[in-house]
């Protein structure tokens, strides 16, 4: 499995734009990067998933360089309900074995 | 997204009873569900990988007899907490897996804190 590194904590203010950055250097062709958010006492919260170059969904982007060893979740405008641990998992997402292993995520706290 | 729909989402237990959570998908089959355990301030760590119909599949150091895991149909799956002690106080994860555009996503439930007296 591909091991991520995110950072630990990030700080931000309402109504900025958040971009959280993973690193995967040893992401295998088959790989997909998927970006979870959990809130506390909850279950994990399905925020986007990519492969390539860029991917936009109603909530957020994910940008994938071209060598794919590092990827950057976009949060554009947070507010307070943003504050969440965000976690980054590599993959096999297009194989039946593939089980999402979660490293420390990065704990994002929105100032007002 | 998908839903998936875990209960009880709070259980409090004397010391050597037995606590059953139950992890259903509501709006679409999972061959495979997976359980997780998460301690206060830390990620989430696999405890087994349930498949329909099949024994489950252990992680190194989860003791398959004291988590019994039971995946009878295409959308519930159970974890059973056998002779719980305060150690096995925690927050407890289910997640099932279903093919979206060709990938693999998983949705989780909701949690269940067990608390062991």
């Amino acid at each position: 499995l591909a091991k991520t590194t995110q950072p630990i904590s990030m700080d931000s203010y309402e109504g900025q734009e958040v971009n959280i950055t993973c690193s995967h250097n040893n992401i295998a062709t088959n790989d997909y990067i998927t970006w979870y958010q959990q809130f506390p006492s909850q279950g994990p919260r399905f925020i986007i998933q990519g492969y390539k170059t860029k991917v936009t969904n109603e909530v957020a982007s994910l940008f994938i360089p071209a060598d794919r060893k590092s990827s950057t979740l976009s949060l554009p405008r947070v507010s307070l309900s943003d504050t969440a641990v965000y976690y980054c998992l590599v993959g096999d997402a297009s194989g039946g074995s593939y089980i999402p292993t979660f490293g420390r995520g990065t704990s994002l706290i929105v100032h007002p | 997204g998908a839903v998936v729909s875990q209960h009880p989402s709070w259980v409090i237990c004397k010391s050597g009873t037995s606590v059953k959570i139950e992890c259903r998908s509501l709006d679409f089959q999972a061959t495979t569900m997976f359980w997780y355990r998460q301690f206060p301030k830390q990620s989430l760590m696999l405890m087994a990988t349930s498949n329909e119909g099949s024994k489950a599949t252990y992680e190194q150091g989860v003791e398959k007899d004291k988590f019994l895991i039971n995946h009878a149909s295409l959308t519930l799956s159970t974890l059973t907490v056998t002779s719980a002690h305060p150690e096995d106080s925690s927050f407890y994860i289910c997640s099932a897996r279903t093919l979206q555009g060709g990938k693999n996503i998983q949705y989780f439930g909701a949690g269940t804190r067990l608390s062991v007296l």
